[in-house]
């Protein structure tokens, strides 16, 4: 049961340092979501891609951060120069293509990246 | 105002209780509501999609009220092991994205 898979689990990052979370979206899924969640707070939505294509990436924040989707491969989430603010747990999640009260309403999550920087 | 909000509790309950939480919702185009359930530095799960009229499954009843851009999420005869966060999250609109409520806290207490 291959779910959505997110590597590395943990990263340790120092100030200045460039990290990047990967994200294997589950079999069939061409969607891919990235959120973040920072220490006590909520999920918030950064980027949704689909294959070589960012469809939104409002929740982005507009320096230092950038996402892509290539055909072949895995999803990236690359954060350059990490401050100690970026430390959160960066999930990913994905969906089939469909819409409306079809299967590609649900979004399933991968069990995250625990980034943290020093 | 935020678009999707809860309070936050936390919400300590006794086993066997009952316990009700609601989530509004700001953006009166969106169409799909769901429930997730989030453990300790765990990633979220699906637990119950919310559609129409709402839906219910064993102890756990969701409901949505379009009117008032509310849903809730029912738990009856609460387990130790429902202790978590919940989080609920809608889909406005033409986004695909979900948006979540920043999550209710429970704790079943023995």
């Amino acid at each position: 049961n291959a779910g959505v898979m997110q590597n590395p689990r943990h990263l340790v990052r120092r100030r200045g340092q460039e990290a990047r979370l990967r994200c294997s979206p589950m079999k069939g899924h061409s969607h891919v979501y990235w959120y973040r969640q920072l220490p006590e707070e909520g999920l918030k939505f950064m980027v949704y891609l689909q294959k070589e294509n960012i469809i939104d990436e409002s929740g982005m924040p507009k320096e230092r951060f950038s996402a892509e989707f290539p055909k072949e491969g895995p999803s990236i989430l690359r954060i350059q120069q990490v401050v100690r603010g970026d430390s959160a747990a960066y999930f990913c999640a994905s969906s089939q293509p469909g819409t409306g009260q079809s299967s590609g309403n649900t979004i399933y999550f991968g069990e995250g990246s625990w980034l943290t920087v020093v | 105002r935020k678009e999707v909000e809860q309070d936050p509790g936390p919400f300590n309950v006794p086993e066997g209780a009952t316990v009700a939480f609601n989530c509004t919702y700001s953006n009166s185009a969106s169409q799909s509501f769901f429930w997730y359930r989030q453990d300790c530095r765990k990633e979220p799960k699906l637990l119950m999609s919310v559609y129409s009229s709402g839906n219910e499954d064993g102890r756990f009843t969701a409901q949505l009220n379009r009117a008032s851009q509310y849903i809730s999420l029912l738990i009856r005869d609460s387990k130790l092991s429902d202790s978590a966060t919940y989080l609920c999250a809608v889909k406005g609109g033409s986004a695909r994205q979900l948006t979540f409520g920043s999550g209710t806290q429970l704790t079943v207490l023995p």
